[in-house]
């Protein structure tokens, strides 16, 4: 079955800076790929998404790229603040399976 | 108005006994979730139902097992309940298609003594 693995685990990083989370998937047949933002003791939320068919996505502070050929997608977080500390969790899926595969989160620390 | 809701939020209860949590959604979604997320954080996939029908079951012991009533309901029951099943449940539901934002609930915390 598919395997998600994301990296760093933990991301520590002073407010202004940029943070980026690398994920790797196996299964060359996902088409999605979405990232989860939770917050201590909340819900995961979605942040940003890309499909197959497009290599960058933008929305304001965050981006996520993805590299087909490599199985390689990351989100890119600039001018960090501290709102967004949280566990940050990538997921990939392919059309017709109806779930999520869940990387193993990295908690990041946006220092003020 | 909530979303995607669950009850209880918290569940504290013994060894062996039998335990039930519910979920609503009132988005009008066809697809809902069970995933378990354990004490290091990693959310894993449970079911999966498509308009009250089964998807997926990822290996789960047959302890477990949801029902869905209608499409806009899931709910999970667990016999004999372990130490081992101590989590948050995360209910969530998306549209038909699956490439789509899942919409998640509150979560259950589920402590077993």
């Amino acid at each position: 079955g598919e395997n998600v693995e994301q990296h760093p685990s933990t991301l520590s990083v002073q407010e202004g800076d940029s943070a980026v989370i690398k994920c790797t998937y196996s299964d060359s047949a996902s088409n999605y790929f979405p990232w989860y933002k939770q917050e201590l003791g909340k819900r995961p939320q979605l942040i940003i998404d890309i499909r197959s068919n497009v290599g960058e996505k933008k929305d304001q502070r965050i981006a996520v790229t993805l590299n087909k050929t490599a199985k390689h997608f990351s989100l890119h977080i600039t001018e960090t603040q501290p709102e967004d500390s949280a566990v940050y969790f990538c997921a990939s899926t392919y059309t017709g399976r109806r779930a999520l595969t869940f990387g193993s989160g990295t908690r990041l620390q946006v220092q003020p | 108005d909530t979303a995607v809701s669950q009850t209880p939020k918290y569940l504290v209860t013994q060894m062996g006994n039998d335990k039930s949590i519910k979920c609503e959604q009132n988005l009008g979604h066809d697809t809902m979730y069970w995933y378990k997320q354990d004490s290091k954080k990693f959310l894993k996939i449970m079911f999966s139902y498509n308009n009250k029908e089964l998807i997926i079951n990822e290996t789960v012991p047959n302890r477990f097992s949801p029902k869905s009533p209608d499409k806009a309901h899931l709910n999970l029951h667990i016999n004999s309940l372990e130490l081992g099943d101590s989590a948050v449940y995360f209910c969530a539901s998306s549209p038909t298609t699956g490439l789509d934002t899942q919409y998640f609930g509150p979560g259950t915390r589920l402590t077993v003594l």
